[in-house]
């Protein structure tokens, strides 16, 4: 079965460095997004990709995030300067919404987890 | 803003018992509401998706309820096992908003033999 795919699984940063997790979605999805959870916390949405731009991003994402589809299968995040508070499970999701018939299961990785030292 | 909450916040059961798991959501504009279940340190499989224009979805022994109306969503698990313990999470894509998901905060379920 098809499935999402992350890299890497654990990431140790330290504060002020720049990361770039990366995410392969399902092959035939067309709609991509990044999910965040810090540890014990609720998991928070942070932006929706499509059609090479974004969709809708959410008030986390800032100035010091930014999503690219620098090929056919892969989708990356980067966080320019990270900071201690963007140590997280994140995770990536894709799908493929049929909206004539609302089917917009989500589909999502395992997630990489980001420390920050 | 879209709340969404999950009662209770932990349960524990014996293998065998049926259960109900709760969601609640503050704005009934929803496009659909989706069940996931998260095991620890891994991401989420997703179990049921809801569409607002539904009622509910079954997939083997879970089925998942929707009142839009009142903003609040059900998971039934029949017969336990040991092998359902894990967090359940309830997320909802709102009306206009297709893609982005707003989790409650999880049911954390044991089944012990």
């Amino acid at each position: 079965e098809p499935e999402v795919t992350q890299t890497p699984s654990h990431q140790v940063t330290q504060m002020g460095q720049e990361v770039i997790l990366r995410c392969v979605p399902i092959s035939n999805h067309l709609y991509f997004y990044w999910y965040r959870q810090i540890l014990g916390q609720k998991v928070e949405f942070l932006v929706s990709f499509y059609n090479n731009e974004i969709s809708e991003k959410s008030e986390i994402f800032d100035d010091q995030f930014s999503v690219e589809r620098p090929d056919g299968s892969n989708f990356t995040l980067k966080i320019r300067s990270t900071k201690l508070e963007d140590s997280a499970m994140y995770f990536c999701a894709s799908s493929d919404p049929d909206r004539s018939h609302g089917t917009d299961t989500q589909y999502f990785g395992p997630g990489t987890r980001l420390t920050v030292l | 803003k879209q709340e969404v909450t999950q009662i209770p916040a932990a349960l524990s059961v014996p293998e065998g018992e049926n259960l109900v798991l709760n969601c609640s959501f503050t704005d009934s504009a929803i496009y659909n509401l989706q069940w996931f279940r998260q095991d620890p340190g891994k991401g989420l499989t997703s179990l049921l998706l809801i569409q607002s224009s539904q009622r509910e979805q079954t997939s083997g022994r879970l089925n998942a309820s929707l009142d839009k109306s009142s903003g609040r969503s059900t998971l039934y698990i029949a017969a336990s096992q040991p092998g359902d313990s894990a967090t359940y999470l309830c997320a909802v894509a709102g009306g206009t908003s297709y893609g982005k998901l707003t989790f409650g905060q999880g049911t954390i379920l044991t089944v012990h033999p």
